[in-house]
């Protein structure tokens, strides 16, 4: 299996503030990678697919980068709505996740 | 509405038969994935593995090969999830979602990108 290894696994952030996740692959995955966001008792939501393009309906202040095994996703100016937890995931061979980072309010 | 609808909770015995549901509904049905996953209690997410409702071609994740069981029913535009004989280490939120396909620069890429609204299942003696 491809490992997903995500850093930090947690994080403390004030509003406006540009937050970095990373994401590294145990292998290259090519672009097949996606991230998702997940806040408490829901299920997850789609935000970036292909590495680097923006799925529908989510605000332009999110963006993906990255190739090959390491992988970005930033929030250019953090939302109180974007307090939740992130999660990669690669979907180059028999798909996983990342162990999620959870964003928190400082 | 483009939506999948899952079962709802259950709270069964260890040793116990369960099967949930995720039935889908504003799209055709048959023409994507339907993969399946795992979050247990405070924990991330878990890939279990994917169905074709168009012919029920299956594959699992390694992880959970020969513990569950994925159907489908074409007629009723839903799939199932299943277990014959539950552990209390089942215990977990589970979660449908639709493959989605999208094009990138002319190649095609997979995402999740419709999710049930999950269905808890306790497994407790």
């Amino acid at each position: 299996d491809i490992q997903m290894t995500q850093s930090p696994s947690s994080l403390a952030a004030s509003v406006g503030d540009r937050v970095t996740i990373t994401c590294r692959a145990s292998q290259i995955v090519s672009s097949h990678l996606n991230w998702y966001q997940q806040k408490p008792g829901k299920a997850p939501r789609l935000l970036v697919y292909a590495a680097t393009r923006l799925h529908s309906g989510v605000p332009s202040r999110f963006s993906g980068s990255g190739s090959g095994t390491d992988f970005t996703l930033t929030i250019s100016s953090l939302q109180p709505e974007d307090f939740a937890t992130y999660y990669c995931q690669q979907s180059f061979s028999t798909w996983t996740f990342g162990q999620g980072t959870k964003v928190e309010i400082k | 509405e483009v939506q999948l609808v899952q079962s709802g909770a259950e709270v069964k015995k260890p040793g116990e038969s369960l099967k949930i549901s995720c039935k889908g509904s504003g799209y055709i049905f048959t023409t994507y994935w339907i993969g399946w996953v795992r979050q247990m209690p405070g924990k991330g997410l878990e890939w279990m593995g994917i169905i074709y409702p168009g012919d029920s071609d299956t594959r699992y994740s390694p992880s959970f090969q020969g513990q569950v069981t994925f159907s489908a029913d074409k007629s009723l535009t839903t799939a199932y999830l299943q277990w014959s004989s539950l552990k209390a280490s089942d215990t977990a939120v589970y979660y449908c979602a639709r493959q989605g396909y999208f094009d990138s620069y002319g190649l095609e890429h997979d995402a999740f990108d419709l999710w049930g609204q999950g269905t808890m299942v306790t497994v407790s003696s």
